[in-house]
């Protein structure tokens, strides 16, 4: 298995603009986490997925931040608009039995 | 919102030495687990140990866990340059009837050759 695929692995965008990250987690895992890591706040949760359900989203700091997860095999998280606050490294993770395999991570710098 | 504090926040020791890692936690737990992570690279599993159990073992790793006390440790036996990453406790609170895990701060962990 390739293990959890993220993308883009960097992306540069100018403040304002629209920004989507995207994940594929491992096949037959049924929960999906989506986490952002600064040094100033750590590892944050944002949101997380069970059998393709969003079930809490309270960690998604503002409505400028959506997530879907239109099936089993892909996840979105998506910035409209950007702000340079949201720099920071954002990961994905996919869980079975308990246990996290996390994605490389996207590192989101806007400027 | 973080529910586990790890203690201390970096540590430097000498290869071969042993490495012990803390972590504090507020509410019930149905797990506690060790993640790594590299320089750059995403988080990687190391270890569970359920709320029901006082210590486990894997190779050099050595994790307890105290609930009447919130707390657990990681034990990494005879250091090698390799371990230095950063090392994070995750816990999956009771209350929740979904693996919502939540990470602490971490431990950067250095290695000296």
């Amino acid at each position: 298995d390739a293990g959890v695929i993220q993308s883009p692995r960097h992306e540069v965008t100018e403040m304002g603009q629209e920004v989507t990250l995207r994940c594929k987690p491992i096949s037959g895992h049924n929960s999906l986490f989506w986490y952002r890591q600064t040094m100033m706040r750590g590892l944050e949760l944002l949101i997380y997925f069970n059998n393709n359900v969003p079930i809490d989203d309270s960690g998604m700091p503002e409505d400028r931040f959506s997530a879907k997860m239109p099936n089993a095999s892909f996840s979105t998280l998506k910035i409209q608009p950007s702000e340079p606050r949201d720099s920071a490294v954002y990961f994905c993770a996919s869980s079975l039995n308990e246990k996290l395999f996390f994605g490389s991570g996207t590192q989101l710098s806007v400027l | 919102s973080q529910q586990g504090e790890e203690d201390p926040q970096a540590l430097s020791i000498q290869e071969g030495e042993n490495a012990t890692m803390n972590c504090s936690y507020k509410t019930s737990i149905n797990n506690l687990q060790w993640y790594r992570q590299n320089s750059g690279r995403g988080l990687v599993h190391l270890i569970l140990i359920r709320s029901n159990e006082r210590e486990k073992h894997s190779g050099r790793l050595r994790v307890t866990l105290d609930t009447s006390k919130k707390s657990s440790s990681l034990l990494i036996t005879a250091s090698r340059a390799a371990d230095t990453a950063s090392y994070f406790c995750a816990t999956e609170e009771a209350k929740t009837s979904y693996d919502k895990v939540i990470f602490g701060p971490g431990t950067s962990l250095s290695v000296i050759p």
